[in-house]
């Protein structure tokens, strides 16, 4: 079935370091691709989305392209900052429209 | 900026007794969902709800579990007799279309004890 593989965390980064988080996915046919983030004890955030091959979503500085080929969809960001410390969930749509989400990483980013 | 909201936001229970767990979706989204999240796990899919009756429904989502849509705003979920492996954080969503992106409520913190 489809499944989304996340790197573990914690990654831990200095502010202004370049991130990256890497997502994987297997599935059927053609999913769509999500990334959401969840800050400490609030919900999950929709934070970016690709919904075909190739296509780049981005928000709030990060950006993830869709890359068929490689069935990976990795957050990146050029400069972090200690506000984006949170939980990060890489997640695929498709066939249905049930979300099906990684692991989940975890983000600190001291000052 | 339109939110879905969740009551309430943490629940302590008996074993055995019912719970329900309340979400008011978007006004004009269609569809609707809920999921939880076992601390220290990945969340999970429960039940999507579409047109006044399930759509789909995970293998979690066994006899134990119902939703139901009785008033065209809220959006609840019951569990019927609650098990001590029901403790969760447990997220409604809801959604102008399918596959488009959800808007996730803040979620209700339950307790099984």
């Amino acid at each position: 079935g489809n499944s989304v593989t996340q790197m573990e965390g914690p990654v831990t980064l200095s502010e202004e370091a370049f991130l990256t988080i890497n997502c994987t996915y297997t599935a059927t046919g053609y999913p769509s691709l999500f990334w959401y983030v969840q800050y400490p004890g609030e919900g999950l955030q929709l934070l970016l989305k690709a919904t075909k091959a190739d296509d780049k979503g981005s928000n709030k500085g990060f950006e993830a392209t869709y890359r068929k080929e490689t069935t990976s969809f990795h957050l990146e960001k050029g400069s972090v900052q200690v506000s984006d410390s949170a939980v990060y969930f890489c997640a695929l749509t498709g066939p249905t429209d049930k979300l099906i989400f990684g692991t989940g990483t975890r983000l600190q980013v001291f000052p | 900026e339109p939110e879905v909201t969740q009551t309430p936001s943490h629940q302590v229970t008996q074993m055995g007794q019912e719970v329900i767990l309340r979400c008011v979706p978007i006004s004009n989204h269609l569809y609707f969902y809920w999921y939880r999240q076992i601390l220290g796990q990945k969340v999970e899919f429960l039940v999507s709800f579409y047109n006044n009756e399930i759509s789909e429904k995970s293998e979690i989502f066994d006899d134990q579990f119902s939703v139901e849509r009785p008033d065209g705003s809220n959006f609840t979920l019951k569990i019927r007799s609650t098990k001590l492996e029901d403790s969760a954080m447990y997220f409604c969503a809801s959604s102008p279309q399918p596959r488009g992106g959800y808007t996730f409520g803040s979620g209700t913190r339950l307790t099984v004890v």
